[in-house]
């Protein structure tokens, strides 16, 4: 299973533009990157997903580097809302199975 | 509401007893996985269900089994409970094998076991 990696904290200023690393070096051709966050205790709310090219949608963006190794999820303007742990998550396709495997995430702290 | 239904969202029980824990995937979705997330950890891949058929296990312990039924809503059984399986238990569903179409949560089942 190819695995992440995460910073296992930030903290970004509400209103600002918060920026998200996730290295997977070990990524195979066909496998996704998938963004989920964990609000408190709530369950994993899905975020966005992208093969090779970069991915936006109304929640957030997923630039993924050329050779596929890391990724940044970007949330445009950050709100107290958005404090919460956010799992960069490659997904197991080898396997014929969808179980996504989780890491231990980074908590973003989105401060005042 | 997500479209996963998760019941009971509460459970408090002692240790040594049996549980179980149901899960009603989004309409339409085919997979069930379940998931732990034991206090302060991530949360960890238990086992996936597929149309009924088991299709991939994680670190399930014996004491833990699971099935999905023909309408297609799963149960996790818990028995001989110790005071190390309080947790958070998440089920997620999806409408394929491997996901292609994405996941969705539902809202967990907080165990506590006294």
């Amino acid at each position: 299973d190819a695995k992440t990696t995460q910073p296992p904290s930030m903290d970004c200023a509400e209103g600002r533009a918060a920026n998200l690393p996730c290295n997977h070096s070990t990524i195979s051709g066909n496998e996704y990157v998938y963004w989920y966050r964990q609000i408190h205790s709530q369950g994993p709310q899905y975020i966005i997903h992208g093969l090779k090219n970069n991915e936006t949608n109304e929640m957030a963006s997923l630039i993924i580097t050329e050779d596929r190794k890391s990724s940044t999820l970007i949330l445009p303007h950050a709100t107290l809302r958005d404090t919460a742990v956010y799992y960069c998550i490659v997904r197991v396709t080898s396997s014929n199975t969808g179980k996504l495997i989780f890491g231990q995430g980074t908590t973003l702290q989105v401060k005042p | 509401d997500s479209g996963v239904t998760q019941t009971p969202k509460h459970l408090i029980t002692a240790t040594g007893q049996r549980v179980t824990l149901r899960c009603s995937p989004r309409s339409g979705d085919l997979s069930v996985y379940w998931y732990q997330q034991s206090l302060d950890q991530g949360l960890q891949f238990l086992i996936q269900y597929y149309n009924g058929e088991e299709r991939a296990k994680g670190n399930i312990l014996e004491r833990f089994s699971a099935q999905q039924f023909p309408d297609l809503h799963s149960e996790l059984n818990l028995s001989s409970l110790e005071l190390g399986d309080s947790a958070l238990y998440f089920c997620a569903s999806s409408a394929d094998l491997i996901g292609n179409y994405g996941y969705t949560f539902g809202s967990g089942t907080r165990l506590t076991v006294v």
